[in-house]
This record gives structure tokens, sequence and C-alpha cells, in this order.
């Protein structure tokens, strides 16, 4: 059964710094893998999608990359800003559609 | 394009009765997915539909059940409510490419059940 783990649980930055957020899963056999953000009581925003055969994928100020072999991805986002501020889900994309998600990084940049 | 819209947003019912929640897809895409949000378990699968055909089934009891129409539309309904069922239920759709190629899967803002 896969499982996805998200490290760290929380972070709280100050405007301008650059920031890593961690995702691991336990079986390296996926069709994709997925960054979200989602903000509060609101549904998910679909920020990054990596797929099994790629290393990496950016978008202006998100690049993340994904290593199958050791079950890791790593989501950078660059030069923060307070309208980051949000949780960050990463989910594994597995046959039929199904995502496995981990349990979000809450993301707190103060201004 | 217009995005994944969910109906109704909220909702609240007694236990033991029964709830459909429905979605519909951007245009275009032919799969649909529910979720379960919960603060306690996070976000969980709960079933995909693809061209009319249930594809995939997460570990939900019977009491959930979801379906799809022709033009790609679906709904979800969860019977004989309990209190624990009290969750955003989100559903999400997708292009979906040819085999070993998927394509991004888009949320809707979801519906949020409250079950008393």
């Amino acid at each position: 059964k896969q499982e996805v783990t998200q490290i760290p649980a929380a972070l709280s930055v100050p405007e301008g710094e650059n920031l890593v957020l961690n995702c691991s899963f336990t079986d390296s056999a996926i069709y994709n893998l997925q960054w979200f953000r989602q903000d509060p009581g609101k549904g998910l925003t679909s920020l990054l999608l990596i797929q099994s055969s790629q290393r990496e994928q950016t978008s202006g100020r998100l690049n993340a990359s994904l290593d199958k072999s050791s079950g890791r991805s790593t989501l950078y986002i660059a030069a923060s800003q307070p309208g980051d501020s949000a949780t960050y889900l990463c989910a594994v994309g597995e046959y039929g559609n199904k995502l496995v998600f981990g349990a979000g990084t809450i993301l707190r940049v103060k201004s | 394009k217009a995005g994944v819209t969910q109906t109704p947003r909220y909702l609240i019912k007694t236990r033991g009765q029964q709830v459909t929640l429905s979605c519909s897809p951007i245009s275009g895409h032919r799969s649909v997915s529910w979720y379960q949000q919960t603060p306690g378990q996070g976000l969980q699968f709960l079933f995909e539909y693809f061209s009319e055909t249930q594809r995939n089934k997460g570990n939900f009891p019977g009491r959930f059940s979801g379906r799809q129409f022709s033009n790609s539309r679906s709904e979800m309904n969860v019977s004989t409510l309990e209190l624990g069922d009290s969750a955003l239920y989100l559903c999400a759709s997708s292009a979906l490419r040819g085999q070993g190629r998927t394509d991004t899967q888009y949320f809707g803002p979801g519906t949020r059940l409250t079950v008393l």
C-alpha cells in the first residue's frame, strides 16, 4: 500500500526566503506526482505535474523534482511571498487516476 | 474554460439520511474522481469514473457509491449517513491521455457535508 509522507508538517519563513518542501513515497511504481496548494476551506489548485519518466518541472517561481528510485520529490519555492501561504500537498498518481496524498505542509510566509 | 463545479456547496443532514452530491467536470474531460477530506484522515480516494465505468475504487464501505452520465457529469451518493461522514467532498476531472501518460487533475471547490 502506497504511503506518502511530507516534511515538514509546518513551516514559517520571512518574505523573500527560498524554501524546500519534501515528499517521500514508499512504492516507486507511480504514474506521476503532483503538487497542489489548498487555501483554507477551498479546493485544491494544481501547481506542477511530473510524469514518471521526468525528473523535474518548473512553473514561475516553483520547481519540482522527482527521484523515483529513492521515492522522493521536492518542491522548491523561490523568493517566497505572503500570497504563497497555504497548505501544500504532494500526491502520487496510480492506476485509474487515483491520487494518494500526503498530509501536507502548512506554509506561512511572514511579511 | 469553466472549471470543475460541484453542487451543493454546503449540506447539513442527520444520521441515517442519504445524500447525493453532483460534479460537473471541465468540458471535454472524461475522467471524474471523488475524494473525502477530513482533519483526521486527510484526503482519501473514493472512486474514479471514466466513460461511465468505475475504473478504480478506494477503501470505503458500500454506503458510498457513484455514477457517471454520458455527458461525463458524475454523482456521488452516501446512504445511511454517520457522524463520521462529515467531511469536505472533492471531485476532480482529468483529460486522461494515452496509456502510461496521465494529465493534471483539476479539483472543484468541494461540498461541505455536515452530519448531525
